[in-house]
């Protein structure tokens, strides 16, 4: 069955340390994997996907198919990466699986 | 461009009965998604349309359904409604559907049912 899960619901970190968000993933196929983020009061919105292999706002992903890892990682948190991260998983068109989510908490 | 757009924002119904959502996806985007968000079981993937077709459905009854028209824009309906249906729903669109396209979400609709 397909999963993706985020072993952490809540994720305090100071700023200026770094912060990585875990995901992990079951999916027998070869996956497409995406970090989507929701600022307060603001709609979810694409961070970033596997297959750009890019850094958006200071993140990075790299895709571990041995682990089924996507961890997202940051160097120095700054107070406004405060949000709520979710990983995704796409295996077939738009069909969408959703991890429950993790709140970052970034502490000035 | 004009984001996604969802109507109505919020909504208050009684078990039983049923009710219609609408979402107006971007120009030019032949892909519709609807998602379920609830505080405990998350983001649920509930059906995905293209070109008036329904092409993924989620593990949900058969009491959700969903239809899309000729101008992309979608509707989802439950019927016979349940207290577990008080949710948070987005729909979200995209250009041709393919798996590795980004997803744009609306503002969601949020379903209370009494």
């Amino acid at each position: 069955a397909q999963r993706v899960t985020q072993p952490e619901k809540l994720l305090s970190v100071f700023k200026g340390a770094p912060v990585e968000l875990k995901c992990n993933y079951s999916y027998s196929g070869s996956p497409e994997l995406f970090w989507y983020v929701q600022y307060s009061r603001q709609r979810l919105q694409l961070l970033l996907r596997h297959i750009s292999r890019e850094s958006i706002k200071g993140f990075t992903a790299d895709l571990n198919k041995g682990e089924t890892s996507f961890h997202l990682k940051k160097p120095f948190a700054q107070e406004e990466d405060s949000a709520m991260y979710y990983c995704a998983l796409s295996t077939s068109y738009d069909k969408v699986i959703f991890g429950p989510g993790t709140s970052l908490s970034v502490i000035p | 461009k004009a984001g996604v757009t969802q109507t109505p924002r919020y909504l208050i119904k009684t078990r039983g009965q049923q009710v219609t959502l609408s979402c107006s996806p971007i120009s030019g985007h032949r892909s519709v998604s609807w998602y379920q968000q609830t505080p405990g079981q998350g983001l649920q993937f509930l059906f995905e349309y293209f070109s008036e077709t329904q092409r993924n459905k989620g593990n949900f009854p058969g009491r959700f359904s969903g239809r899309q028209f000729s101008n992309s824009r979608s509707e989802m309906n439950v019927s016979t409604l349940e207290l577990g249906d008080s949710a948070l729903y987005l729909c979200a669109s995209s250009t041709d559907g393919r798996g590795n396209n980004e997803q744009f979400f609306g503002p969601g609709t949020r379903l209370t049912v009494l």
